[in-house]
């Protein structure tokens, strides 16, 4: 069954620093998103990304954050300079068009120290 | 906010169905319902989704109230495996499918 892949599984950063978290969606797919869960938390909506270009981002998706669909297959976050409170799990999705369901990466687990 | 309620947890006992329920009194026309379960911090897995009708698959079965205003998702037999976080989301049909995700239903099976 096609996975969407995220790497690394865990990454952890100094604060200030610029990190990328990258995924390859399902090669198909044409809607990509990215979310995020603070531990204990809800699952947060940050941006998705259809036609390359992003249709629509939350609060939490400042200018500190950026997406990016380099070629074909990959698709990154990138936080520019990381807060303590960017410590989370970072999920990356995709899906075909019309009613399916996503399917979800097996996240990142980025800690700022 | 999501546009859904659920139970904050159940129990079921090993082998027999988990009716797992939700509710979604505002849900709109062109809404579906999805179902998607989160085991410890792994990503969420999809499971069903369904519009009006009831829907089954190999994983579950979702049934949808006729005025759409609540479904159940039905795990028939349910293991030690399906021990998870269940979430009940309403999204679009079109548009940018965004995901509100509430706080689900931690289910624990029991031996």
């Amino acid at each position: 069954e096609p996975e969407v892949t995220q790497t690394p599984s865990h990454q952890v950063t100094q604060m200030g620093q610029e990190v990328i978290l990258r995924c390859v969606p399902i090669s198909n797919h044409l809607y990509f998103y990215w979310y995020r869960q603070i531990l204990g938390q809800k699952v947060e909506f940050l941006v998705s990304f259809y036609n390359n270009e992003i249709s629509e981002k939350s609060e939490i998706f400042d200018d500190q954050f950026s997406v990016e669909r380099p070629d074909g297959s990959n698709f990154t976050l990138k936080i520019r300079s990381t807060k303590l409170e960017d410590s989370a799990m970072y999920f990356c999705a995709s899906k075909d068009t019309g009613p399916y369901g996503y399917t979800f990466g097996s996240g990142t687990r980025l800690t700022v120290v | 906010d999501a546009k859904t309620t659920q139970p904050t947890s159940m129990d079921c006992a090993e082998g027999r169905a988990a009716n797992l329920p939700c509710n979604h009194s505002t849900i709109s026309g062109n809404e579906y319902v999805y179902w998607y379960r989160q085991i410890h911090s792994q990503g969420p897995q999809y499971i069903i989704h369904g519009l009006k009708n009831n829907e089954t698959n190999e994983m579950a079965s979702l049934i949808i109230t006729e005025d759409r205003k609540s479904s159940t998702l039905i795990l028939p037999h349910a293991t030690l495996r399906d021990t998870a976080v269940y979430y009940c989301i309403v999204s679009y049909t079109s548009g940018t499918y965004k995901y509100i995700f509430g706080t689900g239903t931690r289910l624990k099976v029991l031996a």
